[in-house]
């Protein structure tokens, strides 16, 4: 089955500790994003990548670092650095120049 | 003013209504809207893209008023299964970016 998968579903975290959060999709899309969803919110961008190796900064990066050495693969890095991680983090791909976004299941982080 | 804006409701309306929400965008340079559903503690899961006037596919219709800078999703003869929250993203000339505004939730009731 083509799609996104996410892992872990659920994260819980130290204050103080660096977490990975995987994505994963099969559908050859070359865009992927990370969304940041707080309860009662809609989706911020955090960061995304257009092509193997290259990725931006979204609209709230800070606190957050990225890889993108696959096509197939986005991995998030929640470090110490922020100061508010739990959240819902969803991830998405999408095929360049086609806006439609398709998304994984979610990671939901907590920190104790 | 936020860049996408929508009501967050809740819309609570009985089965078989006809409910409409709207959702407001400030970049008169958006080229494309689409309406994500999501349920409770899941992901957002595509409803409807709007490249044009509108769309429409089944009981939804989108329609797309540039003029005012605001797209609506009307829903026709509304189910239980409904219920969930609808977000809404447009995308401007900056390639895939799409910005979401924070959703309506709609309850349908029996």
């Amino acid at each position: 089955d083509g799609g996104i998968t996410q892992s872990p579903k659920y994260l819980f975290r130290k204050e103080g500790q660096n977490v990975t959060l995987s994505c994963e999709q099969n559908l050859n899309h070359d865009a992927m994003y990370w969304y940041r969803q707080d309860p009662g919110q809609g989706l911020r961008l955090i960061y995304y990548s257009q092509i193997v190796n290259d990725f931006q900064k979204g609209d709230i990066a800070e606190g957050y670092s990225v890889s993108r050495e696959k096509k197939e693969s986005f991995p998030l890095t929640v470090t110490s650095a922020q100061k508010n991680p739990t959240a819902f983090y969803l991830c998405a791909s999408s095929t360049t120049g086609v806006n439609e976004q398709f998304f994984g299941p979610g990671t939901r982080l907590t920190v104790l | 003013r936020k860049e996408v804006e929508q009501d967050p409701g809740p819309f609570n309306v009985p089965e078989g209504a006809t409910v409409a929400f709207n959702c407001t965008y400030s970049n008169s340079a958006s080229q494309s809207f689409f309406w994500y559903r999501q349920d409770c503690r899941k992901e957002p899961k595509l409803l409807m893209s709007v490249y044009s006037s509108g769309n429409e596919d089944g009981r939804f219709t989108a329609q797309l008023n540039r003029a005012s800078q605001y797209i609506s999703l009307l829903i026709r003869d509304s189910k239980l299964s409904d219920s969930a929250t609808y977000l809404c993203g447009h995308a401007s000339n900056a390639g895939n970016m799409l910005t979401f505004g924070g959703g309506t939730r709609l309850m349908v009731k029996p």
